[in-house]
């Protein structure tokens, strides 16, 4: 049961240019939205978050933009670098029995050629 | 301030036998969750641990645990391995009980090889 899906597997952009990460989720309680960054050999990082009261939020070269009624968010990279390549994860907090866990999809992995 | 360090970075073992894998969170964080990263697939979240108790569960079978002692490191214990159970563990921790609210810092992960 895929709660959210990336269908993307990967991306591959010019740098320079704007890199757009597409995420859906199905359950329509999801409030709270948060992407990661992956390089290889190292753990995922905090990217970026939106709550579902905002439909947009950026924080510098990143946008995230949250459309509640397609159940689809998008992460913006403008513009992209070289250094933004890696694998980007979207998460978003899930109840289960009674308690929270985060619900990942399976990532985009994003090449931004130099 | 350090970040979150897991031992071993890599192990390999049989089909049937037993591993622990071990996870220190940052200072003052509390909270530790553990996932798998299996070849092709989203990080699948595992165990969720605060203040030394079992807070959340992921759909893996009994075999899989751990605990969190009272320093808030954390093992992860999976018993009878399996060929499926290949994949990166990644530990990561956090301040607070409610992952709405606070930001999750993941370890380097520990890659598990079954053969």
């Amino acid at each position: 049961d895929q709660q959210v899906k990336q269908n993307s597997p990967s991306l591959s952009v010019q740098e320079g240019r704007i890199s757009i990460l597409n995420c859906d989720y199905t359950n329509s309680m999801f409030d709270y939205f948060l992407w990661y960054k992956k390089y290889p050999a190292e753990g995922p990082t905090f990217l970026i978050s939106i709550s579902s009261i905002k439909d947009k939020n950026e924080d510098g070269r990143f946008t995230v933009f949250l459309n509640k009624s397609a159940k689809h968010l998008s992460l913006h990279i403008v513009p992209s670098q070289p250094g933004d390549s890696a694998v980007y994860f979207c998460a978003a907090p899930a109840v289960q029995g009674g308690s929270e866990k985060l619900v990942f999809g399976k990532g985009t992995k994003l090449t931004v050629n130099p | 301030e350090a970040g979150v360090t897991q031992s071993p970075t890599h192990l390999i073992k049989t089909r049937g036998q037993q591993v622990t894998l071990r996870c220190s969170p940052i200072s003052g964080h509390t909270s530790v969750y553990w996932y798998q990263q299996a070849l092709g697939l989203g990080l699948q979240f595992l165990l969720w641990y605060d203040e030394g108790e079992e807070r959340n569960r992921g759909n893996f079978p009994p075999r899989f645990s751990g605990r969190q002692f009272p320093n808030y490191s954390s093992e992860l214990n999976v018993n009878a391995l399996e060929l499926e159970d290949s994949a990166l563990y990644l530990c990561a921790s956090s301040r607070g009980t409610s992952t709405t609210q606070e930001t999750q810092y993941f370890g380097p992960g520990t890659r598990l090889l079954v053969l």
